[in-house]
């Protein structure tokens, strides 16, 4: 099964970009790397989903090199609210079930 | 994005007792779903993958009559929890992939055993 490696925590302040790196490196031909966010005593909610490239939606942008060995989450101009776990994740093709890893937890600073 | 739904959000029942947690795809329907459970600060852990029609696939250390999983429709997996222990308290969360890659996730049910 392919494993994803994520810092355990990060901290920041209101406005700031935050990026989030994922390592992933058995990551499989058919895999998208699906990136989620977790409020306590919450069921994880979707940021975004990308298989190579760049993706860029309202919330996130999702910076995936040419290998798809890594994948980088990035928030801009965080704010309180935005404090969380986030999850990156491999689903699809050989990758059948969905295994999580440690998470980062990001605290957004006043 | 796509909608999956659990109920209840909280129960609390006796040790010895069994409760059901249901899983609902509100529109699409899912040919599978995942069961986890999560204790307080740490990340969810895969206990079954719930097939439509067939057995369910349960992760290793997970006890199958403890944890009896029914995926009966397209749209709707439960997860019974058999002979209720306070050990088994935690944090119950389904999810459901939709358009083939993407996952999304129930609210979660939390099960308290006293």
């Amino acid at each position: 099964l392919a494993k994803t490696t994520q810092p355990i925590s990060m901290d920041s302040y209101e406005g700031q970009e935050v990026n989030i790196t994922c390592s992933h490196n058995n990551i499989a031909t058919n895999d998208y790397i699906t990136w989620y966010q977790q409020f306590p005593s919450q069921g994880p909610r979707f940021i975004i989903q990308g298989y190579k490239t760049k993706v860029t939606n309202e919330v996130a942008s999702l910076f995936i090199p040419a290998d798809r060995k890594s994948s980088t989450l990035s928030l801009p101009r965080v704010s309180l609210s935005d404090t969380a776990v986030y999850y990156c994740l491999l689903f699809g093709g050989a990758t059948n079930k969905l295994i999580f890893g440690t998470g980062t937890l990001l605290a957004v600073q006043p | 994005g796509a909608v999956v739904s659990q109920h209840p959000s909280r129960v609390i029942c006796k040790s010895g007792t069994s409760v059901k947690i249901e899983c609902r795809s509100l529109d699409f329907q899912a040919t599978t779903m995942f069961w986890y459970r999560q204790f307080p600060k740490q990340s969810l852990m895969l206990m079954a993958t719930s097939n439509e029609g067939s057995k369910a696939t349960y992760e290793q250390g997970v006890e199958k009559d403890k944890f009896l999983i029914n995926h009966a429709s397209l749209t709707l997996s439960t997860l019974t929890v058999t002979s209720a222990h306070p050990e088994d308290s935690s944090f119950y969360i389904c999810s459901a992939p939709h358009s083939g890659n993407t996952i999304y996730f129930g609210e979660g049910s939390w099960l308290t055993v006293v």
